[in-house]
């Protein structure tokens, strides 16, 4: 089965530290690899990759993708308390399959 | 802008009652819209999803199952709910994921079968 494999299931940083989560996958052939931040109910969107060395960034945050080495990564510099939350990377896998894998997410938390 | 709404909120069912989960996308027309549960400790798994009214596609055999009366709408039911059955379920909806768009997540249903 298709694998999306999450490290570290949880992290514990304080207020200001930076941190980079991972997301590594066993699969070759996918259209794009999403990140989601959950919080209490809704994952919100905030990247999406498609091609590899090319960085997303948006405030703080920011991820790249590895496709030879078949992972991603989302960085998180100057961590705030409102950071803490999951982070959930997902798959496109198959090209015209609606199905997105998504790993069991990265518990986040941010002391103050 | 587009919005999506799911209900009930929060839910509390004994084992073997129905179940109904409602959503509803705005501010769009013909979406895709998918049914996902996330159950403790798991990631989210993908249960069905539809590509137009009355098109559901099935990912997983489950006590489940899934309409699309219209456009907008897309619910989730059962007909006699199992312990197992319990977990967060996220409706959400998008333009298409396997072309490239991504998906959309609506506030989520906490269901606990008792």
């Amino acid at each position: 089965e298709d694998k999306v494999v999450q490290s570290p299931l949880s992290l514990v940083v304080h207020e200001g530290d930076t941190v980079t989560l991972n997301c590594s996958y066993e699969v070759t052939n996918f259209r794009s690899l999403l990140w989601y931040k959950q919080e209490k109910k809704a994952p919100t969107f905030l990247f999406m990759l498609t091609s590899s060395g090319i960085e997303k960034k948006s405030g703080r945050l920011s991820s790249i993708l590895d496709k030879k080495e078949l992972f991603s990564i989302l960085n998180i510099t100057a961590t705030q308390t409102g950071d803490s939350a999951i982070y959930l990377c997902a798959l496109v896998i198959n090209f015209g399959n609606e199905k997105l894998t998504f790993g069991t997410g990265t518990r986040l938390t941010i002391i103050p | 802008s587009q919005t999506i709404h799911q209900w009930p909120a929060t839910l509390v069912q004994p084992v073997g009652s129905p179940l109904s989960l409602e959503c509803t996308v705005e501010g769009t027309s013909n979406p895709n819209l998918y049914w996902y549960r996330q159950a403790a400790g798991r990631g989210l798994q993908l249960l069905f999803y539809s590509v137009g009214i009355g098109q559901i596609s099935s990912e997983v055999p489950q006590n489940l199952s899934a309409s699309r009366p219209q456009d907008r709408q897309f619910i989730l039911s059962s007909k006699k709910l199992l312990l197992s059955d319990s977990g967060f379920y996220l409706c959400a909806w998008s333009w298409g994921v396997s072309s490239g768009n991504t998906i959309y997540f609506g506030e989520g249903s906490w269901l606990t079968v008792v």
